[in-house]
Formats: structure tokens, sequence, C-alpha cells
């Protein structure tokens, strides 16, 4: 079935420095989503794109929805503390359900 | 606009009792879906619910129901609780008008099971 592969597993940040984390999958999609976790509280979603080769961004974050349609890319420029949590990919499937990667846990170097 | 509101935000429960737990969407959005989420096997979906109806469901067994109501608000309910059904459970709703559309998630109902 579907699965979305989603690198790094986790990452340490200090702050300033840029990031980067990117989400495969064996199948096409028409949507790539990318949600952040904190603690205890559901997903809150940062970008949608909708269009293959799609460069969109919110802030600092600025994501991408490769040509293939079958990966997309999430870059975080100049981090800051607050940029901790967890980001997920999610695709949906065409019944409309979501599909998520395991995410990408991102911590502040010690 | 209020966003999802999930009640309750905790509960704790012992094998085999059932467990009732409540989604408001968004205000206008009339999809609602539920997530299961584990360290182990992350977000997983168990199932979505449009105008009263469920209209897609995931791999889970039928302990694990809902409905929705003519408000959209919906309900999940699990019967015989066991110990690997600790989760967040998640809520998410979307205007439901077109398939893959944007889901908005509520802060979920952490369950733990004893």
């Amino acid at each position: 079935g579907q699965q979305l592969n989603q690198s790094p597993q986790s990452m340490f940040i200090q702050e300033g420095e840029d990031v980067s984390m990117n989400c495969t999958s064996s199948s096409i999609f028409n949507t790539w989503l990318w949600y952040k976790q904190d603690p205890g509280e559901g997903p809150v979603l940062l970008i949608a794109l909708y269009k293959a080769g799609e460069l969109t961004s919110n802030g600092r974050l600025t994501a991408q929805f490769g040509i293939t349609r079958k990966d997309s890319f999430l870059n975080i420029s100049a981090s800051i503390p607050s940029d901790v949590g967890i980001y997920f990919c999610a695709g949906p499937r065409s019944q409309g359900n979501l599909i998520f990667g395991k995410g990408t846990k991102l911590s502040v170097k010690p | 606009k209020a966003g999802v509101t999930q009640t309750p935000r905790y509960l704790i429960k012992t094998r085999g009792q059932q467990v009732t737990l409540s989604c408001s969407p968004i205000s206008g959005h009339r999809s609602v879906s539920w997530y299961q989420q584990t360290p182990g096997q992350g977000l997983q979906f168990l199932f979505e619910y449009f105008s009263e109806t469920q209209r897609n469901k995931g791999n889970f067994p039928g302990r694990f129901s809902g409905r929705q109501f003519s408000n959209s608000r919906s309900e999940m309910n699990v019967s015989t609780l066991e110990l690997g059904d600790s989760a967040l459970y998640l809520c998410a709703s979307s205007l439901g008008q077109v398939r893959q559309e944007t889901q908005y998630f509520g802060p979920g109902t952490r369950l733990l099971v004893l």
C-alpha cells in the first residue's frame, strides 16, 4: 500500500541554523501537506501544496511539491527554539483520508 | 473562528471498559475524520463521517465505532478496551465537499488503558 518515508527521523538544531527534511512515496500524490505537532497537542497545518513543482512559503518555512509528485521537501530557515517539535508530511488517499510519514523530530542541540 | 475541539482531553480506563470521545468540528465543516496516534504505529486513520454517514473506514476492528450528529459533531466509541488502545485520538475536520481537502486537527484525547 501507500507509504510515506520521511527523513531524517530526528535532528538537533542550534538556533539560527537552517533545517531541511523530506518525504518520499512510491505512489503519486495530488496534494502534499506539512504539519507540526507539539507534545500533547494535535498536528497543526503548516503548508499545503497542490501542484507539482509548487514552492510555497509560510514565514521562515518553505515547502516544495516535487515534480515527480512522489516527494516533498520542507525547509526552515534561521531556526528558533520554538521550532522544536515533530514535523509530519501527509498526503491524501483517493478516498480522502490522510496517510502520514513517521515524522521528523526536531530538538535543540545540548 | 474556533478550531476543532475535543473532549475530554485525558481519560484513564481499565481493560474491558468502553469509552466515548467527542469532537466538535470547525463551524461550517461537515466532514470529521478520526485518527489514532501511537509511538509505534504513528498516525493511523480510523474513519470519516460526512452528513451523518460513515464515508470511509480504516483497518481497525469493529470495537472502534463512531457516529455523527446533524450539527456535524462526532463521537467515537471503543468497546472492550485493550491495553493496546492506549493512544492519542485525534479528530480532524474539513468542509467535506471535495475528497482530499485539507484537514484541521483538534488537540486530541489522550486515552490510557490500565
